[in-house]
């Protein structure tokens, strides 16, 4: 199975300041289509993961443009140019092109 | 709007099984597949298994072959998991989630809180 790693595994972050998460596959993400499969979801507190990023760097629908992705092959980057109260909770990223999808261990986002 | 609703929470005796559905609503059902994703308490995300709505073809978590079945009911709009022979460590959250493509899931259910305790 490819391992996702992520660094931090905890970020605290005043209001108004950056974030960034790192995520590194142990396998390329990058698809003979071209694609890159490489997802970020974010579960806040009680609630189910919703998905932010998908295929690195497109912002699902509704996802402010505060968030974004980039990166490739096996190396990923989430940034949050402007950390927002809302913005709490645990930070996955997850890879969708070898079965099965395997997670990241998560990061851990908190408000200073 | 896209939903998807799952079943209510269960407690299960060591070697019992476990059936969660998940009805789907707001868009054709039959168009993408369903992943089943769960979450032990305290702990992160771990990818079941997912089935297409369109033909019943699935693909199992290695480590669950043979003790999950997940299946759909294209007249109701549903999908089922059920892991048999349960353990205390499959005590956890159980998602589901649209996969609308190369494992890509969009939208998620509220989750499904299984116990397993004698």
């Amino acid at each position: 199975d490819i391992v996702m790693t992520q660094t931090p595994l905890s970020l605290s972050v005043t209001p108004g300041q950056p974030a960034s998460i790192s995520c590194k596959s142990s396998q390329s993400l990058l698809h003979s289509d071209g694609k890159t499969y490489l997802y970020w979801y974010l579960q806040k507190p009680g609630q189910s993961p919703q998905l932010l990023i998908y295929e690195v760097s497109s912002r699902f629908s509704g996802v402010p443009d505060r968030f974004s992705g980039s990166g490739s092959g096996t190396d990923f980057t989430l940034k949050i140019s402007r950390v927002e109260a809302e913005d709490v909770g645990v930070y996955y990223c997850m890879q969708g092109i070898h079965l099965p999808p395997t997670f990241g261990q998560g990061t851990k986002l908190e408000i200073k | 709007q896209v939903q998807l609703v799952q079943s209510g929470a269960e407690v299960k005796k060591p070697g019992a099984s476990v059936k969660v559905s998940c009805k789907a609503s707001g868009y054709t059902f039959t168009s993408y597949g369903i992943s089943w994703v769960r979450q032990a308490p305290g702990q992160g995300l771990e990818w079941m298994g997912w089935i297409s709505a369109y033909n019943g073809n699935t693909n199992y978590a290695q480590k669950l072959q043979g003790r999950v079945t997940m299946t759909t009911d294209t007249s109701t709009s549903t999908a089922y998991m059920e892991l048999r022979s349960l353990r205390s460590d499959d005590t956890a959250v159980y998602y589901c989630a649209r996969e609308i493509y190369s494992n890509n899931m969009d939208v998620w259910g509220k989750g499904t809180t299984v116990t397993v305790s004698s």
